[in-house]
């Protein structure tokens, strides 16, 4: 089974306007970490946000917030005010307890139209 | 402040050919590193995991193999490369512990296979 799950392959925005990048996940440990990723057409990957399992608030970093619904195992990126430097694949990645690395998902090209 | 390299950033080679990546982490000490692989238009597939000196954990059976002879050093090799080794490599570090250590990735190497 999928781990992470990223449903939206391509997604369009219009310059300024809010998007949500979806992710959902699986997992029966209790105990875990949330990220998601922005790769520019340079390649490097980009840290953009964490969300751990435990936190009672979602993340928030500058124009990036992390939709954060548990019981749901949603954990959905939303970019405020969007930019044309947001143009990128983003990608969503989960971290286990007991594992060391990260787990991807397939990756949502955004592409923020002028 | 931590940074990470990888080089080299461009490579093509031969089927038959031997591969050699290397990454440095700048910075830190006794890091997590890691070796992934993106094939065209996908996600994130870990190969290789190193908790320290000599210790070396794969992920996927294949063709390509992984050393780390000094700390902050990850080596990714291959004795003869195979068309499917093409694709974007990249070396990754976090701290030891928890999870919400981030994972930071450096430049990537792009692996073409001819």
């Amino acid at each position: 089974a999928q781990k992470i799950t990223q449903t939206q392959p391509g997604m369009f925005v219009q310059e300024k306007e809010a998007v949500t990048l979806d992710c959902t996940y699986d997992t029966s440990d209790p105990s875990y970490g949330l990220f998601w990723y922005k790769q520019p057409s340079s390649g490097e990957m980009i840290f953009l946000i964490y969300q751990g399992s435990y936190d009672q608030q979602n993340a928030t970093e500058g124009r990036y917030s992390l939709n954060f619904q548990k019981a749901r195992k949603s954990a959905n990126l939303v970019i405020s005010a969007s930019q044309l430097g947001d143009s990128a694949m983003y990608f969503c990645a989960m971290r286990e307890a007991g594992r060391r690395a990260l787990t991807f998902g397939s990756g949502t090209r955004l592409q923020v139209q002028p | 402040s931590q940074t990470i390299h990888q080089w080299p950033a461009t490579l093509v080679q031969p089927v038959g050919s031997p591969l050699s990546l290397e990454c440095t982490v700048e910075g830190t000490s006794n890091p997590n590193l890691y070796w992934y692989r993106q094939a065209a238009g996908r996600g994130l597939q870990l190969l290789f995991y190193s908790v320290g000196i000599g210790q070396i954990s794969s992920e996927v059976p294949q063709n390509l193999s992984a050393s780390r002879p000094q700390d902050r050093q990850f080596i990714l090799s291959s004795k003869k490369l195979l068309l499917s080794d093409s694709g974007f490599y990249l070396c990754a570090w976090s701290a030891v512990r928890g999870t919400g250590n981030t994972i930071y990735f450096g430049e990537g190497s792009w692996l073409t296979v001819v």
